[in-house]
């Protein structure tokens, strides 16, 4: 067990819509980070923050929006979703060294 | 951006047998780590090795940093090391930014 909390595991929801991911980080660490994994990407970085502020933008696109809350956790916001926003997200946190990895939540976009 | 490239892609080993896999990456780093991917997707964290030699078991890892490369051991293979091992490494750009570039992985399938 990592630490890193996410859910939901699943999700599968049609084109148009809108999901909200969610992701708690392990005890003490004040930076998360999202990632999606897809068959033909990879594995990417989508948005970090750290203590509630926004830190790193990576390939995330317009219609994707992130936040962190005073508690430390983070939710991912998918909106519009299209077909190929089908993928493995996963959350990360990490004390300023080494991440951990959440499970992921799989979309599945239909 | 960092550029990250591991090989061999694939890799089919029977039960017993020692295998090597390499990261290459681009620039410097401050910060590498490898991973296992299970099956049902899970990351495992295996190492974090910016730099020097590390065991755990039957896996270790080495990171050479002046030349730009790590090498992950695998001695006696079983079929739960089956997955996919990824090299991601990161170069900090200031204060507590780690973002992680991943290689596209190692396909390791391990058979009885």
């Amino acid at each position: 067990d990592s630490g890193v909390t996410q859910t939901p595991k699943h999700l599968i929801t049609a084109t148009g819509q809108r999901v909200t991911l969610r992701c708690s980080p392990r005890s003490g660490d004040l930076s998360v980070y999202w990632y999606q994994q897809s068959l033909d990407q990879g594995l990417q970085f989508l948005i970090q923050y750290y203590n509630g502020e926004e830190r790193a933008k990576g390939n995330i696109l317009e219609r994707f929006s992130a936040q962190q809350f005073p508690d430390l956790h983070s939710e991912l916001n998918l909106s519009s979703l299209e077909l190929g926003d089908s993928a493995l997200y996963f959350c990360a946190s990490s004390s300023d060294t080494e991440a951990f990895f959440g499970q992921g939540t799989r979309l599945t976009v239909v | 951006g960092i550029q990250v490239e591991q090989s061999p892609p694939d890799l089919i080993l029977q039960e017993g047998a020692n295998s090597t896999l390499r990261c290459n990456f681009s620039d410097s780093v401050n910060n590498l780590q490898w991973f296992h991917q299970n099956p049902w997707g899970q990351l495992i964290n295996l190492f974090y090795i910016p730099s020097g030699t590390k065991q755990n078991g039957r896996l270790s890892a080495t990171t050479v940093a002046t030349e730009r490369y790590s090498l992950l051991y695998i001695s006696s293979s079983q079929t739960t090391d089956s997955g996919v091992y990824f090299c991601a490494v990161a170069s900090q750009s200031g204060g507590s930014n780690y973002k992680l570039t991943f290689g596209k992985g190692t396909l390791l399938t391990v058979n009885p």
